[in-house]
């Protein structure tokens, strides 16, 4: 989706090291979500903001944190203390009842 | 607990097949059912259906939403190999006050020539 950009598109690092993740959207859509899909398991939800400075724990949120200080962008940090945080992460946005739209999305692998 | 059901988890057709592809759910205070196509990267939306739309058609491809059974069908005509691809059923629900979207495991779709 043109509109939603997420950086980087694969990355590589170390266990016991925290990575962020990027997620900018100029879709003027006030909710942002992240999700985490593995084989055969689907999209998690992650976190997500509903307004700016606001932000709640979805379903999996252990291990992860994430900041909202702007309306266009919604970063995701993968602490040390994610157990398994090798994943293809996903991040998306809506408006009012428009479905989801999501990025391209971030391949995370970590050794 | 929540949860959305896909099936089956793959399937293999020939080009000009017609396939259906379902989603079952139990989702406590149901707003919406989505259906999306998942190629390489990001899922694109094909389909929202709710109370007051649950039949949608698009080219090929067609979806029916029935409230009573608590599933929907997608359903894919004359297929070509550009349909290969995992496709999401999502339901949006509020089981803790706050409207989420569930996921389903998703339904690989290939498409043989």
């Amino acid at each position: 989706d043109g509109g939603i950009t997420q950086s980087p598109k694969y990355l590589f690092r170390k266990e016991g090291q925290n990575v962020t993740l990027s997620c900018e959207q100029n879709l003027n859509h006030d909710a942002m979500y992240w999700y985490r899909q593995d084989p055969g398991q689907g999209l998690r939800l992650i976190y997500y903001s509903q307004i700016v400075n606001d932000f709640q724990k979805g379903d999996i949120a252990e291990g992860y944190s994430v900041s909202r200080e702007k309306k266009e962008s919604f970063p995701l940090t993968v602490t040390s203390a994610q157990k398994n945080p090798t994943a293809f992460y996903l991040c998306a946005t809506r408006d009012s009842n428009s479905p989801l739209h999501f990025g391209n999305g971030t391949r995370l692998t970590v050794t | 607990e929540d949860k959305v059901v896909q099936s089956p988890l793959s399937l293999v057709v020939h080009e000009g097949d017609t396939v259906t592809l379902n989603c079952s759910y139990e989702v406590t205070n149901f707003r919406s059912l989505l259906w999306y196509k998942q190629e390489k990267k990001a899922p694109t939306f094909l389909f929202m259906l709710t109370s007051s739309g649950i039949e949608k058609k698009s080219g090929r491809l067609s979806s029916i939403l029935d409230k009573k059974e608590l599933s929907s069908i997608l359903n894919i005509t004359a297929t070509q190999t550009g349909d290969s691809a995992i496709y999401l059923c999502a339901v949006e629900g509020a089981a803790s006050g706050t409207y989420k979207y569930i996921f389903g495991t998703g339904t690989r779709l290939k498409v043989l020539a």
